[in-house]
């Protein structure tokens, strides 16, 4: 079980918005620790999408955004392409588990 | 732009000891407030993050982890390694390295990753 609880799968069909949730605790998100989203394309490595629970590094387009409220953070992704079907991480700090880097079990985004 | 790259067998026995290297490149391992990390992810599955490691050697490890987990540095070759002993299949996974913006506690530069199968 992951520390951070995402949906297993989303879908969308192109140029649709879809929302990819992750829920966190008292001792992490709750705790106002950021959040942060990765990307990770089949068989490559995990890309930094989101940190900071907004800030988009150099070169990731706008269509992607995130937010954070209480115990929660959402990743958006706007005008859907066929190129964004891939797993989604949130990550957060566990205040509770001396150091830790926790991370969400993932979310498969399916471009329809 | 920073490199990372993992180096190690890819196939360990049960009860051994699985040892990676991760070489940066295009930058020095021991400049700004980086750590260092390694995070790993069995097939099909997500991620886990392992533990990481300043340049001054100080270390934080996953605590489920922690009793197997040796993370060091060698700031001279601009590596960073790890050991986890005791290995059985349940380790078998692909093992990333990642710089660690520890300051922000996030991973902004990911090496390729390594399959590493534990089976005799």
């Amino acid at each position: 079980q992951s520390v951070l609880t995402q949906p297993p799968s989303v879908s969308g069909a192109p140029g649709q918005r879809v929302t990819i949730s992750c829920v966190g605790s008292s001792s992490n998100i709750g705790a106002g620790y950021d959040v942060h989203w990765y990307q990770q394309l089949p068989g490559t490595a995990p890309k930094l999408l989101i940190y900071g629970n907004s800030n988009r590094p150099s070169g990731v387009p706008d269509r992607f955004s995130g937010s954070k409220s209480g115990t929660s953070a959402s990743l958006a992704i706007t005008g859907l392409q066929a190129e964004d079907e891939a797993a989604y991480y949130c990550q957060s700090y566990d205040s509770s588990l001396s150091g830790s880097r926790v991370f969400g079990g993932g979310t498969k985004l399916t471009v329809l | 732009q920073v490199q990372l790259q993992e180096s190690g067998p890819g196939l360990v026995k049960p009860s051994q000891t699985l040892s990676l290297t991760c070489t940066v490149s295009g930058g020095s391992i021991s400049s700004g407030s980086y750590y260092w990390s390694w995070i790993r992810q069995p097939a099909g599955k997500g991620l886990e993050w392992i533990g990481r490691i300043y340049t001054s050697g100080s270390t934080n490890y996953n605590p489920s982890l922690k009793s197997r987990v040796t993370i060091s540095v060698d700031t001279s070759k601009n590596q960073f390694s790890l050991k986890l002993s005791s290995v059985t299949a349940a380790d078998t996974a692909v093992y990333y390295c990642a710089r660690d913006v520890g300051a922000y506690n996030y991973f902004d530069y990911w090496g390729q990753g390594t399959l590493v199968t534990v089976s005799s």
